[in-house]
C-alpha cells in the first residue's frame, strides 16, 4: 500500500462547478497535510495546508481533514480553466519529511 | 524576491560524466531537500538537510551526493550519472516549524543522461 494515494484522473469538471480532489494516507501518526498545485513543466506550488480535523477555507479553496478515516480532500469552488493542473497531496509523516502522492490531474472545461 | 533557484534548468549529459546541480535559497531557511519526479512515481525525496553540515538520506539516495557548507546552498552531485537518473529534479526549502511545514520549490532541472 502506498503511503499517500490519489486517483490519477483526469478529473473533468465544467467551468463554475466544484472540483473535489481526494487523498488517503496510511500513517496514522501523520500530523500535517498539504495540497500543491503543479502546472505542466512547472514546480509544485503550495496552495493549502491543514493539521486539524475539519475544514479550512482560503478563497475558493477548502481543505478537509478526517484523521479517523485517514482522508484529506481539496474542494475548489467556481472552478476556472486556469485551475487545470495536477494537484499533489503531501503528508508530513515525521519531523520535516513530506511524502507526496502521485497527483490528480484536473481539467476544467470552459 | 524570496525564491529558490536551481541551475542549470536543462542538462543533457552522457553516462559517467560527473555533474552538479546547484540550489540556492534567499529565505534563510534551515531545511533544504532534493526530489526527483518521474511519471507514475510522483515526487520522491533524494536527500535532505536540516541545517549546515547536517544531511541525511531520503527515499532514493543511491547514485547521488549532497553537501551543505552554507545555509543558502545545497548542491546535488551525480558522481557517475546513469540513464536511470534521467528525471526532473526539484530543490525545496522550508523553515523549521512544529506543525506546519511549508516547502517552497525551485523551478526544476530537467536532466537527460544518454
Amino acid at each position: 500500500q502506498k503511503e499517500v494515494e490519489q486517483n490519477s484522473g483526469p478529473l473533468s469538471v465544467p467551468e463554475g462547478a466544484i472540483a473535489s480532489l481526494n487523498c488517503t494516507y496510511s500513517d496514522r501518526g501523520s500530523q500535517s497535510f498539504f495540497w500543491y498545485r503543479q502546472y505542466s513543466g512547472k514546480s509544485p506550488e503550495l496552495i493549502m495546508f491543514i493539521y486539524s480535523n475539519g475544514d479550512k477555507e482560503d478563497g475558493r479553496f477548502t481543505a478537509q481533514l478526517n484523521k479517523a478515516s485517514q482522508y484529506v480532500s481539496l474542494l475548489i469552488r467556481d472552478s476556472q480553466p486556469s485551475d487545470s493542473a495536477t494537484y499533489l497531496c503531501a503528508v508530513n509523516t515525521g519531523f520535516q519529511k513530506l511524502v507526496f502522492g502521485t497527483g490528480t490531474r484536473l481539467l476544467v472545461s470552459p | 524576491e524570496a525564491q529558490v533557484t536551481q541551475n542549470p534548468r536543462y542538462l543533457i549529459t552522457v553516462t559517467g560524466k560527473k555533474l552538479t546541480v546547484t540550489c540556492s535559497q534567499n529565505m534563510n531557511h534551515e531545511y533544504m531537500s532534493w526530489y526527483r519526479q518521474d511519471p507514475g512515481l510522483g515526487l520522491r525525496q533524494i536527500y535532505y538537510s536540516m541545517n549546515v553540515e547536517v544531511t541525511d538520506k531520503g527515499d532514493v539516495p543511491e547514485g547521488y551526493k549532497v553537501s551543505r557548507k552554507e545555509k543558502r546552498n545545497f548542491p546535488l552531485i551525480l558522481e557517475s550519472p546513469s540513464p536511470n537518473q534521467t528525471s526532473l529534479y526539484f530543490c525545496a526549502s522550508s523553515l523549521r516549524r512544529q506543525r506546519t511545514y511549508e516547502q517552497y520549490f525551485g523551478p526544476g532541472t530537467r536532466l537527460t543522461v544518454t
